[in-house]
């Protein structure tokens, strides 16, 4: 496609429920990352893949959350037993190399919301 | 740490006018920063970016200052006009280390141009 999607674009799941997000990316882009927005929040740092490379996890809140790249192109992201406070918009980027200095494009999000 | 903060929650302006929205950073080892700005419901989109080796970057409406020994930077918009209403969001990118093609993130400024 042309742009980066997501899916879904809005997910609600009660408390406890493990819940799958899905990104897919630039076609040709070989970085993906992943971030989320809080209510009033800026964007947050998650996971960032890159290539064959082993992922950078660093901004990942807890041991509930993980990513993984399949064929390096699409993504999921998943969160286990969720959270009131895991409610957010999760945001999935990608760029070309992920070399640096490059513009990192944005989907549209997925709008999680734990009851 | 690298910390980037927007102090402005909000901003409104009259169309014509000039819209300057500013941006601090606290880690000067990190040495490209860009803007974004995300309509509700949307993606972020890639606006303007500076790297460190420059003080300004103009792009048509928009200008990116840099003030690198007051760590500080701001975006003009001239003149804005109501579809530049919008949250936006600046940015700075780690070119190095753990922090490579990750993007930190202020917590954005609500622009609101009136006609």
């Amino acid at each position: 496609g042309a742009g980066v999607s997501q899916s879904p674009s809005n997910k609600v799941t009660e408390k406890g429920k493990d819940v799958e997000l899905r990104c897919d990316p630039i076609s040709g882009h070989t970085a993906l990352y992943w971030y989320r927005q809080s209510l009033g929040q800026g964007l947050e740092f998650l996971i960032y893949f890159q290539g064959n490379s082993a992922p950078d996890k660093s901004g990942l809140p807890s041991d509930r959350f993980s990513a993984e790249r399949t064929g390096g192109s699409v993504s999921t992201l998943t969160i286990q037993r969720t959270q009131q406070e895991d409610s957010a918009v999760y945001l999935c980027a990608s760029s070309l190399n992920g070399e640096g200095q490059e513009t990192q494009y944005f989907g549209p999000g997925t709008r999680l919301l734990v009851l | 740490d690298q910390q980037v903060k927007q102090n402005s929650p909000s901003l409104s302006v009259q169309e014509g006018r000039i819209s300057i929205l500013n941006c601090d950073y606290t880690n000067s080892m990190f040495d490209y920063f860009l803007w974004y700005k995300k309509y509700p419901a949307e993606g972020p989109t890639f606006l303007i970016s500076i790297s460190s080796i420059k003080d300004k970057n103009e792009d048509g409406r928009f200008t990116v200052f840099l003030n690198k020994s007051a760590k500080h930077l701001s975006l003009h918009i001239v003149p804005s006009q109501p579809g530049d209403s919008a949250v936006y969001f600046c940015a700075q990118e780690g070119t190095g280390g753990t922090s490579y093609g990750k993007l930190t993130f202020g917590q954005g400024t609500i622009l609101t141009v009136h006609p």
